[in-house]
């Protein structure tokens, strides 16, 4: 099945820096890669998701890239705010019937005022 | 409100104990995925149904079952309760397999105490 790996696992910016979360996965017919956010006691809300067909994606201060060669996407978050800290989990949807969603491990990110 | 239901929103429980959890997926969503989040712990998928049917299994204990009625709504039974079984249980909706244009919609979860 699918594995999705998600590093760092805590990342801690000064409010306005950038910050960049990274993750891989295994399965190379993985065609559909969500980003979600998730504050402390409630429910992870998707921020942003990127298919296979294309390469970047960006929303606001949000953006996700893609390279499937290296089968390795990214979330970035640009001029960051204190609003930004939470638990941010990338994912991939892998081939097959089922195509549920896997989940990488999390990264705390914490926005220092 | 994201459209999904999850009720009752916090269960307390003795060991040894049978609880069930409800999930109500948003309007025309017809799959429903369960996962379980224990504390400072990633999304660990439980169990997925879509129209009625179990489609796919995953790190989910022979303990536990689930099943999707005709209304959709899906209901996560959890037995012979554990102190481990602490945690936080999610449901989550997509308007079909794998939701692939909108991805999952999540409930605002149980949140499950064994004590």
């Amino acid at each position: 099945g699918e594995n999705v790996e998600q590093h760092p696992s805590t990342l801690s910016v000064q409010e306005g820096d950038s910050a960049v979360i990274k993750c891989t996965y295994s399965d190379s017919a993985s065609n559909y890669f969500p980003w979600y956010k998730q504050e402390l006691g409630k429910r992870p809300q998707l921020i942003i998701d990127i298919r296979s067909n294309v390469g970047e994606k960006k929303d606001q201060r949000i953006a996700v890239t893609l390279n499937k060669t290296a089968k390795h996407f990214s979330l970035h978050i640009t001029e960051t705010q204190p609003e930004d800290s939470a638990v941010y989990f990338c994912a991939a949807i892998p081939s097959g019937s089922a195509r549920q969603l896997t989940f990488g491990s999390g990264t705390q990110l914490t926005v220092l005022p | 409100d994201s459209g999904v239901t999850q009720t009752p929103k916090h269960l307390i429980t003795a060991t040894g104990q049978r609880v069930t959890l409800r999930c109500s997926p948003r309007s025309g969503d017809l799959s429903v995925y369960w996962y379980q989040q224990s504390l400072d712990q990633g999304l660990q998928f439980l169990i997925q149904y879509y129209n009625g049917e179990e489609r796919a299994k995953g790190n989910i204990l022979e303990r536990f079952s689930a099943q999707q009625f005709p209304d959709l709504h899906s209901e996560l039974n959890l037995s012979s309760l554990e102190l481990g079984d602490s945690a936080l249980y999610f449901c989550a909706s997509s308007p079909q397999v794998g939701g692939f244009s909108y991805g999952y919609t999540f409930g605002s979860g149980t949140r499950l105490t064994v004590v």
